[in-house]
């Protein structure tokens, strides 16, 4: 099926460890994009890439870091996970900047 | 600082009713985002909205832009429970380019 992909799922981390969330589209889009999404904070961008090449700080960049791999694939690393990092992330991609998303189904991250 | 507005928050109804939800600024946008999140997946678009004015119809969801590119609304006629779910709108700020979101309407459609 056509879309995003994201891996993994789910992921409970201890406070201080390191991962990567992968994110691939297949919909050969320029932009993608990363969001968390914290009840009553709504979706708050992390980072994005307007096309391969590129990255750009978003809203909430600290503790993270990107890589456009290639136009399919941009993966999300947390370096040293902190219990405030604990979210739902979304990895989205899109034809434009800013244009309309396709999003991913999601990463539910708990650091412990 | 949160500059898109959604209103109500929380919307329960029963199938059959109709219903309006809103997306409010006091900034103008190029263009403005529905989509809608079901529990445990990622948000869908629904529509993108770019003319001052404009309506656009998708099944029994009408989607209209303010004639000011301010504000945006979503009006379900006859819901139904598979509309249930939170409704976010998304503007591009005319001023920066820069994307920016509703908090989201939860919908809850009982049958």
């Amino acid at each position: 099926n056509a879309g995003v992909t994201q891996t993994p799922k789910f992921q409970v981390l201890k406070t201080g460890q390191s991962m990567t969330l992968q994110c691939a589209q297949d919909m050969n889009h320029n932009s993608m994009y990363w969001y968390r999404q914290d009840p009553g904070m709504g979706l708050r961008l992390i980072y994005y890439s307007a096309s391969e090449g590129t990255t750009d700080k978003g809203e909430v960049p600290n503790g993270y870091n990107v890589s456009r791999l290639n136009k399919r694939e941009f993966s999300l690393r947390l370096e040293s996970a902190a219990p405030s990092q604990t979210s739902v992330y979304f990895c989205a991609s899109s034809e434009a900047v800013f244009g309309g998303y396709t999003f991913g189904s999601g990463t539910r991250l708990t650091v412990v | 600082t949160q500059l898109l507005e959604q209103s109500p928050q929380f919307l329960s109804i029963q199938e059959g009713e109709n219903l309006t939800v809103y997306c409010n600024s006091s900034s103008v946008f190029s263009s403005l985002q529905w989509y809608r999140q079901e529990p445990g997946e990622g948000p869908v678009l629904l529509v993108t909205v770019v003319t001052g004015g404009e309506v656009k119809k998708l099944k029994r969801l009408t989607f209209q832009f303010g004639d000011a590119r301010k504000d945006s609304s979503l009006h379900i006629t006859a819901a139904q429970p598979g509309d249930t779910g939170l409704y976010l709108c998304a503007g591009v700020l005319w001023l920066n380019r820069k994307l920016i979101w509703g908090l989201g309407t939860s919908l809850a459609v009982n049958p």
